[in-house]
């Protein structure tokens, strides 16, 4: 099993929908769990951190950690043209040294 | 604002040369990275450093090397490019013992 598993997608949504963002990792992740945001060409940008289990929300952002069940979600409520992106989870892993990727899940939102 | 740099957003090498790559970042972090990224594979940790001197080998460090004599500065060395090292290039720094990551604008290194 790969440390952080996420669906490549491309996940589809219409504009003002909620995109549904999921990820799934291993024993051998901590429960730290960052999604970042990629545009093409670009480099990942940070723009969610969750450490507890619950819900945490930023904006129109909430994360999800459910540590029974080894995932992660990321929510974006009213998704825009500009939220079309491919989303990026990662955890921590090597004893909290280092982040580990998953494949990336590609967003497109739609007119 | 955290922020890091690479020294270069395009660079064309040939088969054989030696390529370095320079990533500065200017928030005193002590942790920085070097990945690679490429379609369908995502991304791939080539080396890390803790601190000034320091380094460790992630998951891909065949075909490269480091250096990281001042904190601020990591650099990443191809000693002999290959064309199967054509990629994407990010470098990453982080303050140590926090979570959030932060990467650089990236590199896309073409070797011919």
């Amino acid at each position: 099993q790969k440390e952080v598993e996420q669906n490549s997608g491309p996940l589809s949504v219409p504009e003002g929908a909620i995109a549904s963002l999921n990820c799934t990792y291993s024993d051998r992740v901590s429960q730290s769990f960052f999604w970042y945001r990629q545009y093409s060409g670009k480099s990942p940008e940070l723009i969610m951190s969750i450490y507890s289990n619950g819900d945490k929300e930023d904006g129109r952002f909430t994360a999800q950690l459910n540590k029974a069940s080894q995932y992660v979600s990321l929510l974006i409520r009213d998704s825009q043209p500009s939220d079309s992106a491919t989303y990026l989870c990662a955890g921590l892993t090597g004893g909290g040294n280092k982040l580990t990727f998953g494949t990336g899940t590609q967003l497109k939102v739609e007119l | 604002d955290v922020k890091v740099t690479q020294s270069s957003r395009y660079l064309v090498k040939r088969t054989g040369e030696k390529v370095f790559l320079e990533c500065v970042q200017d928030m005193d972090h002590e942790n920085m990275f070097w990945y690679r990224q490429d379609p369908g594979l995502g991304l791939r940790l080539i080396y890390f450093s803790y601190d000034v001197k320091m380094k460790e080998k992630g998951d891909i460090p065949e075909g490269y090397s480091v250096s990281r004599e001042k904190k601020e500065r990591f650099s990443l060395i191809l000693e002999s490019a290959s064309t199967n090292q054509t990629s994407m290039y990010l470098c990453a720094s982080r303050l140590a013992g926090a979570g959030e990551q932060f990467f650089g604008p990236g590199t896309r290194l073409t070797v011919l």
